[in-house]
Order: structure tokens, then C-alpha cells, then sequence
């Protein structure tokens, strides 16, 4: 099962902030939460992720709360070619502690829209 | 460039013959994997490898074969004895040391089963 909820769908004007929410409320200490988008027909793209600090790259900035039980994937100015499926993911960040085990949701379908 | 092929892209196969995809990395990727996504749904884990000669069952292996003779090489072979093989498969990999197990994905292959 996921552990995490998102909403299946959003929309989002054309050159706006698109700002997806994520709800990991079980995540435990050891534990990175990880975005991926999929555009479709494509394979998942790796955008972010983070332990418990902000983070910033140049596609997306990654909102973590300080209870760490949720997260908001931040697409500053979003195109139209950011429609896709957007997956937040829980996940330990070594493998010998399960790092391979990557669940993947229905995630949150993004439209952007001109 | 480095990356992940998938080949074919598209693949059609009669009802009850086995048909093997192909996934081949130059990332220099230890880790390496093989999902399957149907319509609407997230990915699910089929198999994966952390080492050449080894591979390990992930939740859905039922009627699926792997093999990892070589490092940037993890075959999928779809048997007769898979009920329902119709669907989108994906191939990632990721390292495994290094604090973060991050999966590069090809871009697919889309089997249909007539």
C-alpha cells in the first residue's frame, strides 16, 4: 500500500505556481520523501527530494513541514509541458534498509493549462 | 549519453507465447529493476537485482522470469503463465552506496497480448 495520499487531480494556469500537496503522516525518522512525475507514455522523471530541510533544484522546490507529515512539490512557473502525473514517495535512502522498495501511488494528475 | 534503453517500444504477441523485453543501462548502475503500470495505476514492483547473478521477487512476480548475466543488462520475460500481461512496462536502476537510491527510468515498452 502507498503511504502517502495526494490528490488525483489539479489544475494550474500557465506561467502560476503549481503547488502539490502530499500527506506522508506514518513516515518515519529515516525515511526521504522523493517526487517523480511522469508525463504520458514516458517513464517517471526524478525531480526532488528531502529529509527534512527545504530543497531547491532547477525544476521544483520541495516544501517539507517540520513534523515531516507532509510536503508541497512547488513548480515556480508551471508550461505546459509540465502536464503530467506527479508521484510523492516515501522511502528510506539506503538500500540495505529498503531503499529499493519505491511505492509507487495513482499519484496527482497536473493540467496546466493556457 | 548515458541512460536507459527499452526496446521494443511497442511489442504485440499472440496469447500464450513468452516474449522477452529488453533493458540495458550505461549509468554503471548496480541496482536494477523492472515495473509494471496499467491504465490509470501507479507502478508495481515486478522484480529486482542488486547484483549480476542475483535478482529478487518483488510484488507482483507471478508469471515473470529475470535474469542478470551482466552489469547494464536485466532481460524481462513474460511467460504463458502470466493471466493478465497487457500493459506498460517499465525498467529503472539506481545506484545502491551513496545515501540515495534515486531510479533512472527507460522509457518503457507497451505490451499487448492478443
Amino acid at each position: 500500500d502507498a503511504k502517502t495520499t495526494q490528490p488525483p487531480s489539479m489544475d494550474c494556469a500557465e506561467g502560476r505556481a503549481a503547488n502539490l500537496p502530499c500527506n506522508h503522516s506514518t513516515i518515519s525518522g529515516n525515511e526521504y520523501v522523493y517526487w517523480y512525475r511522469q508525463i504520458h507514455s514516458q517513464g517517471p522523471q526524478y525531480i526532488i527530494h528531502g529529509l527534512k530541510n527545504n530543497e531547491t533544484n532547477e525544476m521544483a522546490s520541495l516544501i517539507i513541514t517540520e513534523d515531516r507529515k507532509s510536503s508541497t512539490l512547488i513548480l515556480p512557473h508551471a508550461t505546459l509541458r509540465d502536464t503530467a502525473v506527479y508521484y510523492c514517495i516515501v522511502r528510506v535512502g539506503a538500500w540495505d534498509t529498503g531503499g529499493f522498495k519505491t511505492i509507487f501511488g495513482a499519484g496527482t494528475r497536473l493540467f496546466v493549462k493556457a | 549519453d548515458g541512460g536507459i534503453t527499452q526496446s521494443p517500444k511497442y511489442l504485440f504477441r499472440k496469447e500464450g507465447q513468452n516474449v522477452t523485453l529488453s533493458c540495458e543501462q550505461n549509468l554503471n548502475h548496480d541496482a536494477m529493476y523492472w515495473y509494471r503500470q496499467d491504465p490509470g495505476q501507479g507502478l508495481r514492483l515486478i522484480y529486482y537485482s542488486q547484483i549480476v547473478n542475483d535478482f529478487q521477487k518483488g510484488d507482483i512476480a507471478e508469471g515473470y522470469s529475470v535474469s542478470r548475466e551482466k552489469k547494464e543488462s536485466f532481460p524481462l520475460t513474460v511467460t504463458s503463465a502470466q493471466k493478465n500481461p497487457t500493459a506498460f512496462y517499465l525498467c529503472a536502476s539506481s545506484p545502491i552506496a551513496g545515501g540515495s537510491v534515486e531510479q533512472f527510468f527507460g522509457p518503457g515498452t507497451r505490451l499487448t497480448v492478443l
